[in-house]
């Protein structure tokens, strides 16, 4: 069973700019959340996608938005990037349908750093 | 409010000794869970161990085994037999009915096991 996948891995970009990151949850999986760590915040909630709803969304700018797709992969979108946007975003996906369903599984994440 | 706190930012212990890491928890809420997941270099968060907090036994994976102290809000987790391959960030997380699948995550513990 794959598990899930994150793409790309590392990615540089101009401050400015916009960027969008992908996640592939595992098959099966309908629910798939976004996490951004950095040195200096930790691991922080950025939002929860279930059957391309936003469920949940954690407390950053409208710079950052995501979708989920009837496959249920999902994006997220950086737009007008700063560089304390630079940080590992994690994706994380779960099956998802009540909260106790809550075994997450996390893909590798996406290292964005923006100069 | 939610929050999660690890006191210690690092920890060793020697190869095969026994350690724990610490974790205290807020949360308002009667149901919930609690989790600790291991990031290793690779990046990637695993799952360790998973506490549901109605239920008062303490859990255990194999070596992992975790005590939970539901009236002081403390789920400490205890590493037996250490080995080189446990050496990684350990982070407790919380989740409850309110936020779904969303996860309130310590600012972790970085674990050496020394030779």
């Amino acid at each position: 069973k794959a598990g899930v996948t994150q793409t790309p891995r590392y990615l540089i970009k101009t401050r400015g700019q916009q960027v969008t990151l992908s996640c592939s949850p595992i098959s099966g999986h309908r629910s798939v959340s976004w996490y951004q760590q950095t040195p200096g915040q930790g691991l922080q909630f950025l939002f929860e996608y279930f059957s391309e709803t936003q469920r949940n969304k954690g407390n950053f700018p409208g710079r950052f938005s995501g979708r989920q797709f009837s496959n249920s992969r999902s994006e997220m979108n950086v737009s007008t990037l700063e560089l304390g946007d630079s940080a590992l975003y994690l994706c994380a996906s779960s099956l998802g349908a009540g909260w106790r369903d809550t075994e997450a599984f996390f893909g590798q994440g996406t290292r964005l750093t923006v100069v | 409010a939610q929050t999660v706190t690890q006191s210690q930012p690092e920890m060793s212990v020697q190869e095969a000794e026994t350690v724990t890491l610490s974790c205290t928890y807020d949360t308002s809420e009667s149901d919930y869970y609690l989790f600790w997941y291991k990031q290793p270099p690779s990046r990637q968060m695993i799952l360790v161990i998973r506490q549901e907090a109605y239920k008062q036994q303490n859990a255990t994976e194999n070596r992992f085994s975790v005590n939970f102290q539901k009236a002081a809000k403390s789920f400490s987790l205890k590493i037996s037999d250490s080995q080189l391959g446990d050496a990684a960030m350990y982070f407790c997380a919380l989740s409850n009915p309110n936020t779904g699948n969303q996860f309130y995550f310590g600012t972790g513990t970085s674990l050496t096991v020394i030779p």
